[in-house]
């Protein structure tokens, strides 16, 4: 696996709260990206950033925002918690467009 | 925006014989198609992608088809093992930074 971690890998929170997951890459890839995975619903794309303090939207990033200040480190924030935001979220790295994606871990999100 | 659409949500087959899963997109500008395979409780990985230039792929055991006319793809795996048994995922991308993902379809190899 490349060198992909996310934290936390578990976590638990009420509905409202503010929630940051983190990911980290060893790889200096250049592309970095935040899904979720929802039963029937497969890999949907959150936020993705192309470069340092470079992000866009993806189809579901409503509730969602993003930052990355290093090449290293992608963070995912949920402004306010819901249960509709309850899920696996994956981060992803790449080099380059339209090549091999290299997904972390994943962390499992559950809010009450 | 791209649209991709997976059939059949689950396979089972009887090891040793072949699996296809079917993906089709609506843009016909897509031009970068990949399939990724999750093991349970594991992250995915991509085991095989096809460009647009390409009409068929294959690796091993793994071959990937391209219709672009009508504007499909097919995952073939031919002579399954219970390490197949997995959820696998296609994916389109249409010249950008960005994939769109089926819904995935849950592989079962009965022993």
């Amino acid at each position: 696996d490349a060198g992909i971690t996310q934290s936390p890998r578990h976590k638990v929170t009420e509905t409202g709260t503010p929630v940051t997951l983190r990911c980290h890459q060893t790889e200096n890839h250049r592309y970095m990206y935040w899904y979720r995975q929802d039963p029937g619903h497969g890999l949907r794309l959150i936020h993705y950033s192309y470069g340092v303090k470079d992000t866009d939207k993806g189809e579901v990033s409503d509730g969602y925002s993003v930052s990355r200040s290093k090449t290293e480190d992608f963070l995912l924030t949920l402004e306010s918690a819901t249960s509709s935001q309850t899920s696996v979220y994956f981060c992803a790295t790449g080099p380059r467009i339209q090549e091999t994606q290299y997904f972390g871990p994943g962390t499992r999100l559950l809010v009450l | 925006g791209e649209n991709v659409e997976q059939h059949p949500s689950t396979l089972s087959v009887q090891e040793g014989d072949s699996a296809v899963i079917k993906c089709t997109y609506s843009d016909s500008a897509s031009n970068y198609f990949p399939w990724y395979k999750q093991e349970l409780g594991k992250r995915p990985q991509l085991i095989i992608d096809i460009r647009s230039n390409v009409g068929e792929k294959k690796d091993q055991r793994i071959a990937v088809t391209l219709n672009k006319t009508a504007k499909h793809f097919s995952l073939h795996i031919t002579e399954t093992q219970p390490e197949d048994s997995a959820v696998y995922f296609c994916a389109a991308s249409m010249r950008s930074e960005k994939l769109t993902f089926g819904t995935g379809t849950r592989l079962t190899i009965i022993p």
